[in-house]
């Protein structure tokens, strides 16, 4: 089974729908991150959280919305889709224990607003 | 501020030719970790490799190799003999060692395309 799981993997939706996306990880990583990527502009951070009770503001939150349910579950919310919503979402896991900290994605969540 | 700059947009290659993806970086920290991932088509991120900036040993992974030059901000990757599955995009990203949350951030390029043509 994959380490970091996102669900739905593809969801269409219509402007002015609320719509989450989960993303649940076993691998005991306290920091979790949600990115979204758009053609040409590589990966833009939108929230990150260190643990269930610190949630951050990223580089483009605006519209966006979060909950870090659990260690291992942290969902994004769009509170109103609009259409430049449309992209593809990736969850990020860390761990703060390791000195580089690298992020391992899970599998991304491509999410088309109409 | 941090910046990663990955200036080739897209890279064509015939299938066993060598190929380097380029990556330069800006930051103001002493202390800082480079990583490279790849994104094949089915859209994953599977992380590659990881750097500190004390660190600048070349490393050799098989076919893949990096090249880390502090004296001009790179962080190469070379792909020697590519072959069909190196098509892919990769990224280079950069986190930097400033305190406060942002610490773990991971600012990326835009991202390099190979295409392999058999």
């Amino acid at each position: 089974d994959a380490d970091v799981t996102q669900t739905p993997r593809n969801r269409i939706t219509k402007t002015g729908k609320r719509i989450m996306l989960e993303c649940s990880q076993t691998k005991g990583h306290d920091r979790m991150y949600w990115y979204r990527q758009d053609p040409g502009l590589g990966l833009r951070l939108i929230y990150y959280s260190f643990d269930v009770k610190d949630i951050n503001k990223g580089e483009i939150s605006d519209g966006y919305s979060v909950s870090r349910q659990a260690q291992a579950k942290f969902s994004l919310s769009l509170e109103s889709a609009i259409p430049n919503q449309t992209a593809l979402y990736f969850c990020a896991t860390s761990d703060h224990r390791g000195t580089y900290n690298e992020q391992f994605f899970g599998p991304g969540t491509r999410l088309t607003v109409l | 501020a941090q910046k990663v700059t990955q200036a080739q947009t897209e890279i064509s290659v015939v299938e066993k030719e060598d190929v380097t993806l380029d990556c330069v970086y800006e930051t103001r920290d002493t202390t800082y970790y480079l990583f490279w991932y790849k994104q094949p088509p089915s859209g994953e991120l599977v992380f590659l490799i990881r750097r500190n900036s004390f660190d600048e040993q070349n490393e050799i992974s098989g076919r893949y190799s990096w090249n880390f030059q502090k004296s001009t901000s790179s962080f190469n990757f070379t792909i020697t003999a590519s072959q069909v599955v190196d098509s892919a995009v990769y990224f280079c990203a950069l986190r930097a060692t400033y305190s406060g949350a942002g610490s773990y951030q991971l600012t990326f390029g835009k991202g390099t395309k190979l295409s392999v043509i058999p």
